[in-house]
Order: C-alpha cells, then sequence, then structure tokens
C-alpha cells in the first residue's frame, strides 16, 4: 500500500537558518503530494502541494519539488523565522483515491 | 465561511461508555474525512464519506466504530465501549468536489479515556 516517510524530528533551528524536512514516498499510481503544517492547539493546512512530476509547490517561502526519480518531496526554506515553528506533515493522495497517507509529522522548533 | 468545525474539542470518557465526535464540514462541502492521531505518531486514515455513503472505511477498526453523514446535520463518528487505547486526537476534514482537491481540516477532538 501507499505510504510516506518523513525525517524524523524534533528539529531546532536558529532564526534565518536553512531548513530540509526529508519526505520519501511509496505509490503504487500517481500521486499529488502534499505538505501541511499544523500549529499548536489547531488542525492541519495545506501549505503547498504538487500535482506531477518536476512540479514545484511553494508558499510562504517554503518550497518542495515533485521528483519522481528520487520519489521525493522534501521540505525547503532558505531563511526560517520563529513563527515558523510547528509540526509538518508529508502527504500523497493517488489520482481518484478518496484518502490522503500522510507521513508522521516532523516537528521544527526555531530559537530568536 | 466557516471552517470544519468539531466538537466537542476536548471528551472525557470512562472505558466502557460511548463516544461520540460531530463534524460539520465547510459551507459546500459533501466529502468527509475522519483521520486519528495517536501520541508521537502521525494521522491515521479511518473513513471516508460522502452524504449518506460510505465510500472507503478500510481505515476503520471493524469493532466498537461507525461513522455517518446524513443528509442533514453533521458527519458523527461514534466509538462504543471505548477502552484506554482509544485515546486520540481525532480529526475531521473536508474538501469541496473529491479526491483531488484539498484537504481542510478542523480543529479536531481530543479523546480521553479514563
Amino acid at each position: 500500500g501507499d505510504s510516506v516517510t518523513q525525517m524524523e524530528g524534533p528539529v531546532t533551528l536558529s532564526e534565518e537558518a536553512f531548513l530540509t524536512i526529508n519526505c520519501t514516498y511509496t505509490a503504487t499510481g500517481y500521486p499529488s503530494l502534499f505538505w501541511y503544517v499544523q500549529y499548536p492547539g489547531e488542525g492541519l493546512q495545506l501549505l503547498l502541494k504538487a500535482t506531477k512530476a518536476d512540479d514545484k509547490g511553494s508558499n510562504k517561502g517554503f518550497e518542495a519539488t515533485y521528483r519522481k526519480e528520487t520519489t521525493s518531496f522534501h521540505l525547503e526554506k532558505g531563511s526560517v523565522q520563529v513563527s515558523d515553528s510547528a509540526v509538518y506533515f508529508c502527504a500523497l493522495r493517488e489520482t481518484n483515491a478518496g484518502k490522503s497517507t500522510f507521513g508522521d509529522g516532523t516537528t521544527l522548533t526555531v530559537k530568536p | 465561511n466557516a471552517g470544519v468545525m468539531q466538537n466537542p474539542r476536548h471528551l472525557v470518557r470512562r472505558r466502557g461508555q460511548e463516544a461520540r465526535l460531530r463534524c460539520s464540514p465547510m459551507k459546500g462541502h459533501s466529502h468527509v474525512y475522519w483521520y486519528r492521531q495517536l501520541p508521537e505518531e502521525g494521522l491515521k486514515f479511518m473513513v471516508y464519506l460522502q452524504k449518506e455513503n460510505i465510500i472507503d472505511e478500510s481505515g476503520m477498526p471493524k469493532e466498537r466504530f461507525s461513522a455517518e453523514f446524513p443528509k442533514e446535520g453533521p458527519s458523527i463518528l461514534r466509538i462504543q465501549q471505548v477502552v484506554r487505547g482509544d485515546s486520540a486526537a481525532y480529526f475531521c476534514a473536508s474538501s469541496p468536489l473529491g479526491p483531488d482537491e484539498k484537504l481542510f481540516f478542523g480543529s479536531g477532538t481530543q479523546l480521553s479515556v479514563l
């Protein structure tokens, strides 16, 4: 079945540091890929998505590129802020499938 | 346009009691998904419903758990005879058209079984 593997956390960075959170996936078809963010006490929010190979999703300074050859969708940001502290989830959804499959989440803490 | 509304935010039950979790999707959304988040784990899919239909329940435990999304009113996730292992955060999500759309999540219900 489908699966998503994320880099284990927690990740602690200083403000303005470079961020990478690794995500690899296993899927039978050609899924869409997503990054969601969860702030304390809240539900998940979509951060960015990519629907086909070589697409780059971007939002709020975050980027991720759909790499079919390495089955990866790594999340990057050039300069993190304290307000980026949250839990980040990588997810996939197969074409015409109802459910999304999520990774275990990576907790990011950014210190001033 | 209100977001996905879940209630209650926190629910405490004793072993053997029933838990009923409610989810009102965003206005205009007819697809509802339930996920469970256990401590220190990711989100695990439970069930996908459209109005009056269960589309995919492959993630639902075979016993004690049921879900519905009636023509009128919220979606309900029902857990009978709760056990301590049911303690988790339960998230509801909705989407407007179908599986290819992004999910909009509620804030979750934290179930604690004593």
